[in-house]
């Protein structure tokens, strides 16, 4: 089946310093792909949702120039947290969608990275 | 509003007994509904999906079933192991056309799930 491979699982970061995230589907191309944060016992929240070649749409409450994103092939993204602190951390996934109609439609999540800023 | 709640919050049970768990949606229109299974500090993993016309799906030992009409889902997970220890998500998706947008996808908070030995 599909698979998502997101990296680095864990990072450790100061404040005031970037961190990227990537997410690469191994075995498909992934025209859409989606962020997530998520809290302790929450659901995941969708941050942003980036189509290959484009510019990602953020959702309501997110700073694009925060949380940088690009997806600049069909399998790769990448999130930017830039100038992280504290109240960044959290655990952030990815997830990619194959073209419609396509075997590897579904969404598929990456493993996740828990981000520490201290 | 669109939403999805599951229940119960969090389940302890013990290796090798059953389980059911709860999900209420209030989410139109309606395309699919799926499960998922999230361990702690990992990424969800589909374990069905169903779509209006599906009343059951089966993957394993887990076993989901939908009814449309009350818009109710639950997950029957057999013979418990430890290694169902996780949380399971609801999610449910409110229609077909992605245009590429996720923000259809609507999770539930999950319900935590604790297998003892």
């Amino acid at each position: 089946g599909a698979v998502v491979s997101q990296h680095p699982s864990r990072v450790i970061c100061k404040s005031g310093t970037s961190v990227k995230i990537e997410c690469r589907s191994l075995d498909f191309q992934a025209t859409t792909m989606f962020w997530y944060r998520q809290f302790p016992k929450q659901s995941l929240m969708l941050m942003a949702t980036s189509n290959e070649g484009s510019k990602a749409t953020y959702e309501q409450g997110v700073e694009k120039d925060k949380f940088l994103i690009n997806h600049a092939s069909l399998t790769l993204s990448t999130l930017t947290v830039t100038s992280a602190h504290p109240e960044d951390s959290s655990f952030y996934i990815c997830s990619a969608r194959g073209p419609t109609g396509s075997p590897n439609y579904g969404y598929t999540f990456g493993s996740g990275t828990r981000l520490t800023v201290v | 509003k669109n939403q999805v709640e599951q229940s119960p919050q969090s389940l302890i049970i013990l290796e090798g007994k059953n389980c059911t768990l709860q999900c209420n949606y209030t989410v139109s229109p309606f395309s699919n509904l799926r499960w998922y299974k999230q361990d702690t500090g990992r990424g969800p993993v589909s374990l069905t999906i169903m779509t209006f016309s599906e009343n059951t799906k089966s993957n394993g030992r887990y076993t989901a079933t939908l009814d449309a009409d009350t818009k109710q889902s639950s997950l029957h997970i057999t013979a418990s192991q430890l290694s169902d220890s996780a949380s399971y998500i609801c999610v449910v998706s409110s229609h077909t056309n992605y245009g590429g947008s996720q923000g259809n996808l609507i999770f539930g908070k999950g319900t935590k799930l604790s297998v003892k030995p």
